[in-house]
């Protein structure tokens, strides 16, 4: 039973299009992120929500809006997709019990 | 700002032998927690141990183990017996209790020469 999920694994779009990528915890875990991991593997923080309110909003083009219908899901729209947007995403989750955070397997992000 | 350095862009160890890590970070916050984070080619981030500030004695997992000099601000990572599987890259990870932020390190990939 995966606990941070994401969807897709894989996408592959043009530039210009709008995307979304979904992410659902099912460990009851408070906060939710997004890290995006660039082609040199550095990992940076882009957003995070704890009970589905912002709390980090890093510094990170308002093309990227995240959205948290409840505690359990962060979503990720990216509208007018760029070649630099290609990347690695991933949603992590913590609860308040725990201090590390729990990483979904990534969506690969390929703009052509 | 909390800053996390990795200053082994790679490393390289036999089979069964012991290679260290090293990470450095730099914060004014006296409460915190360090990590490090596995991320095989399959690409998923996984936790290879962590380590509360507050706790003098080093964290051990397994082969796993940790070097924690809160004064030098450092905290490094040993892996003893090394396996094959061990090969991936490592991030050396930082988080201030109380906050939601956690901040990377550039990573260490390790190749484990057969």
């Amino acid at each position: 039973d995966t606990a941070v999920s994401q969807t897709p694994k894989y996408l592959v779009t043009q530039m210009g299009n709008d995307k979304s990528i979904k992410c659902e915890q099912n460990l009851g875990h408070d906060t939710m992120y997004w890290y995006k991991q660039d082609s040199k593997k550095f990992l940076k923080i882009m957003f995070s929500y704890n009970n589905k309110e912002l709390i980090i909003n890093e510094t990170v083009p308002n093309r990227f809006s995240p959205k948290s219908p409840d505690k359990a899901h962060l979503n990720l729209h990216i509208n007018s997709l760029e070649l630099g947007d290609s990347a690695v995403y991933f949603c992590a989750s913590r609860g308040a019990g725990n201090t590390e955070a729990f990483f979904g397997q990534g969506t690969r992000l390929t703009v052509v | 700002a909390q800053t996390v350095t990795q200053s082994q862009p790679e490393m390289s160890v036999q089979e069964a032998e012991t290679v260290t890590l090293s990470c450095t970070y730099d914060t004014s916050e006296s409460d915190y927690y360090l990590f490090w984070y596995k991320q095989p080619p399959s690409r998923q981030m996984i936790l290879v141990i962590r380590q509360e500030a507050y706790k003098q004695q080093n964290a051990t997992e397994n082969r796993f183990s940790v070097n924690f000099q809160k004064a030098a601000k450092s905290f490094s990572l040993k892996i003893s017996d090394s396996q094959l599987g061990d090969a991936a890259m490592y991030f050396c990870a930082y988080g201030a209790s109380g906050t939601y932020k956690y901040i990377f390190g550039t990573g260490t990939r390790l190749k484990v020469l057969a």
